[in-house]
Formats: C-alpha cells, sequence, structure tokens
C-alpha cells in the first residue's frame, strides 16, 4: 500500500486478556516506531526498530509488552494481561532508516480495555 | 498574528492571521527536528523537517526556526486557513546516538473565520 496500515483500527477487549496489534509499514522502511497516544497527549515512544532487531524499547512500560518484526517489514506489539490503564491508540510509524528522513503514521489502533 | 513566547497548549487565531507555535526541545544532542499536525482521528502528518545545521527554513506558508543556544523551535503558519486547526507536536531525534523519535507537548491551534 501506499502508506502504513494499521490492523485493527478498533479493538475493544477485556481486562486480563492478550491483544495483539499490527503495523504494515511502507514498502522499504527500514525504521518502524511504535508510540502509544492518550487523549490530550503527544505520542509516547515505546519500541524502536531497525530492520528485525530493536534499536531501542527503552519505550515499553513494562514486561506486558511485546514486539517483533521477524522478517523486518511487518511488525506485532503484543500486550499480555491487558489492564484498564493500557487503554490508548497506539500509533505506528516507519521511515527509510537513514538520517534526516521523516516517519510516516498510521491511523493507529484505538484500544479500549474494559 | 498571534505569538505565544513559551509553549502553551492551546492558540485560537482568526482565519488570515499569522501563527507561531513554540516548542523547547529536551536533548541539546538532537540533530534533526519535525513538526507534525495531528488531526482527530488521524495520526501525526509530516509538515517540515529542520536539520541541527540551519537556523531557518521555509515551506509552502510554513516555517520553521530552531535556536540550538535555548533549545526552542517554532513553527510559523502564515495566513492561516480553517483547515490549518488541528494539533501540532514538534519531535526530534539524536541520529548520532540513534535515538528514537521522540515527541514534545502539542499545541492545539483553533482558527475561526
Amino acid at each position: 500500500g501506499a502508506g502504513v496500515s494499521q490492523t485493527p483500527s478498533n479493538k475493544v477487549t477485556e481486562k486480563g486478556k492478550y491483544v495483539e496489534l499490527r503495523c504494515d509499514p511502507i514498502s522499504g522502511h527500514t525504521a518502524l516506531y511504535w508510540y502509544r497516544q492518550s487523549l490530550g497527549q503527544g505520542p509516547e515512544f515505546l519500541i524502536y526498530f531497525q530492520g528485525t532487531g530493536a534499536a531501542d524499547d527503552s519505550g515499553l512500560p513494562n514486561d506486558r509488552f511485546f514486539a517483533v518484526r521477524p522478517e523486518g517489514s511487518v511488525s506485532t506489539l503484543k500486550i499480555q494481561r491487558t489492564e484498564r490503564g493500557d487503554s490508548a491508540v497506539y500509533l505506528c510509524a516507519s521511515s527509510l532508516g537513514g538520517i534526516y528522513t521523516e516517519a510516516f503514521f498510521g491511523q493507529g489502533t484505538r484500544l479500549t480495555v474494559v | 498574528g498571534e505569538s505565544v513566547g513559551l509553549h502553551l497548549p492551546t492558540l485560537s487565531v482568526q482565519e488570515g492571521d499569522n501563527s507561531i507555535i513554540n516548542c523547547a526541545y529536551s536533548n541539546s544532542a538532537s540533530d534533526y527536528f519535525i513538526w507534525y499536525k495531528q488531526e482527530s482521528g488521524k495520526g501525526p502528518q509530516f509538515i517540515i523537517d529542520i536539520r541541527s545545521n540551519m537556523d531557518k527554513r521555509q515551506g509552502q506558508r510554513v516555517t520553521v526556526l530552531l535556536n540550538k543556544t535555548v533549545k526552542h523551535l517554532s513553527l510559523q503558519i502564515a495566513a492561516t486557513q480553517p483547515g490549518d486547526s488541528a494539533v501540532y507536536f514538534c519531535a526530534e531525534i539524536d541520529n548520532q546516538a540513534g535515538t528514537a523519535l521522540i515527541f514534545g507537548k502539542g499545541t492545539t491551534l483553533s482558527v475561526s473565520s
């Protein structure tokens, strides 16, 4: 596709359940970012991939959060034992990966934990 | 036109005015800066970027100014239009250290006609 695609666009889950959020970056983009955005706040960095490896996962809030990018393209953000405080919009972005290259964002997945 | 010296969460302007949105960034080693526009229900959209070896860059109706001495970034929008109404974020990155893109606090711009 032409842009970053995130699925699902909306996800409602019960507290304690496991969820997976998917991101399809722009073809050829080696850098991929996950962010979390709560209402009225700026995007909060979670994890950054260069190719298949996590270059920086310092933003993951705790060990319930995990992300993979096994083939250097599609990425999945996984959240175990979801809590109500995990409710937010999860944004994915990708860039060419070189320096001074802009990141393009998807529309986000709105996660609601009830 | 309207301007703010420090970061404020909201800015209201009349159509046709010039708008200035300010941002203070945190990392003195950051070498690349981007302004994003975010409309309701959408992901952030790139507006303009600037490298740390520049202090000004112009686009179409937008200008970004960088003051590295005080770690301050501003976005100027000329002849603001109702379609400019959105939340604006600055973001920084330290390419040498390979850090991730980090966002600052947003400013909600409201343009009335």
